[in-house]
């Protein structure tokens, strides 16, 4: 069935990188649109980045953008989200979903269980 | 950037009864790019509506939505035990997607 799974979270101090990864499987990758959301502890949904299905469409929170990258590997099924300098407000259960069609204008019906970071010294 | 505005915040109800939940966008867009989605604790978000009144795929149609302009509306009528959880509205039409700050909708 159509999956997706997320990788790379932990705990990392302040101002380090941290990159995630997420494994599609059971649905064709290359035709959808993939999107990353954040949901600090306790609170609400957070749209991070999204990039179109075949990777020429890269868009961010505007309060992310100038640390985050959005990219996306067609043979290995994956699309990664490198977050740079990190900041204790980073915290959160990061979601990958995709969205239900080839751009990123279209809403997000699969998602992932999320994988943990967590910034601290 | 829309800014979605969600209201209530908590909505205490009984099994059985219908719940009203609020969006209200900062600007308006078009009806085709809102989204509804159902989290439960611990788990990841379910999409229910797109379109502003598409039920996605096997949601029951005790979910409806409405609306239009920067007014939108997700209706549950009808409680069931599991409608117990918390509720996003989401833009998604354009290069900047938002959600909005979600309703809790909880058992009274």
């Amino acid at each position: 069935q159509e999956q997706l799974v997320e990788s790379g979270g932990g705990v990392v101090q302040p101002g380090r990188s941290l990159r995630l990864s997420c494994a599609a499987a059971g649905f064709t990758f290359n035709s959808y649109a993939m999107h990353w959301v954040r949901q600090a502890p306790g609170k609400g949904l957070e749209w991070v980045a999204s990039l179109s299905h075949d990777g020429t469409n890269k868009y961010f929170a505007d309060s992310l953008k100038d640390r985050f990258t959005i990219s996306r590997d067609k043979f290995k099924k994956t699309v990664d989200l490198q977050m740079r300098s990190l900041r204790p407000d980073d915290t959160a259960l990061y979601f990958c979903a995709r969205g239900s069609g080839s751009w990123v204008d279209y809403p997000f019906d699969v998602w992932g269980q999320g994988t943990m970071v967590i910034v601290s010294a | 950037e829309i800014v979605l505005t969600q209201s209530p915040g908590t909505l205490s109800l009984s099994p059985g009864e219908r719940a009203t939940l609020s969006c209200r966008a900062s600007q308006i867009f078009s009806s085709s790019y809102l989204a509804w989605y159902q989290q439960k604790p611990g788990q990841a978000p379910r999409l229910l509506i797109y379109g502003t009144s598409s039920r996605a795929t096997g949601i029951p149609d005790r979910f409806s939505g409405s609306g239009s302009g920067t007014d939108f509306t997700l209706t549950i009528s009808g409680l069931e035990p599991g409608d117990f959880a918390v509720y996003y509205c989401q833009h998604y039409g354009s290069s900047s997607l938002t959600f909005g700050g979600g309703t809790k909708v909880e058992i009274k």
